[in-house]
């Protein structure tokens, strides 16, 4: 298994620019999740799924929209980049059983907007 | 709003033992967590307690909840090099596995 698997690793857009971040995972995790992390501000949650085809607004959703088409995949969409974006984002998955609450995460991607 | 809180930097000698604390708002919380994070890299999920449990024990890691003051510490006993990292307390937001509440993580800097 890989686990949870994100593309890209780092990127670089200018201000106004649109971009995809995927995020894969090869666990058949109902729950997915998308954080940001920013400098002494931990990680926040930005949007999250419960199954395909049902996604909800976390902490700080201004600026991104998410969708689940599969089970397996959760693109995460910048709009229009701003500074305040740049930022590590990581993508989570779970299962919803309650004896399997293990969260697991990815490799982050390092978004720069300039 | 929900709030997890942790101290920023923690600094021991090689052997000696690491703790690591944490204080949660939400008395909701199913779950509680401890990721470690090595620098320039992702979270790696070290361990978790159910909220109905007062201990937990993994190899070198022991993991305490007092619920009742909703404290939360990880020890990592026989502290190595390879133990320095960002470690990154977490709870549940209404039991939900997929809305974790993390703290701000605490710089654990271990000397040789």
């Amino acid at each position: 298994n890989a686990g949870v698997t994100q593309t890209p690793k780092f990127q670089v857009l200018k201000t106004g620019q649109s971009m995809t971040l995927q995020c894969a995972q090869d666990m058949n995790h109902e729950y997915m999740s998308w954080y940001r992390q920013d400098p002494g501000m931990g990680l926040r949650l930005i949007h999250y799924s419960v199954g395909a085809g049902i996604t909800d607004q976390g902490e700080v959703p201004n600026g991104y929209n998410v969708s689940r088409s599969t089970t397996e995949d959760f693109p995460l969409r910048l709009l229009s980049a701003a500074p305040s974006q740049t930022s590590v984002y990581f993508c989570a998955s779970s299962y919803s059983e309650y004896d399997s609450p293990e969260a697991f995460f990815g490799q982050g991607t390092r978004l720069t907007v300039v | 709003g929900e709030d997890v809180e942790q101290s920023l930097f923690l600094s021991v000698r090689e052997g000696d033992s690491s703790v690591i604390n944490c204080t949660y708002t939400d008395s909701s919380s199913t779950y509680l967590y401890w990721y470690k994070q090595e620098p320039g890299a992702g979270l790696q999920l070290l361990t978790y307690i159910f909220s109905n449990m007062d201990m937990k024990q993994d190899q070198r890691l022991t993991v305490l909840l007092n619920k009742k003051d909703k404290h939360l510490s990880l020890r990592i006993a026989d502290t190595q090099t390879g133990d320095s990292a960002i470690y990154f307390c977490a709870e549940t937001y209404g039991g939900a596995t997929n809305k974790l509440i993390f703290g701000t993580g605490t710089l654990l800097a271990v000397q040789p």
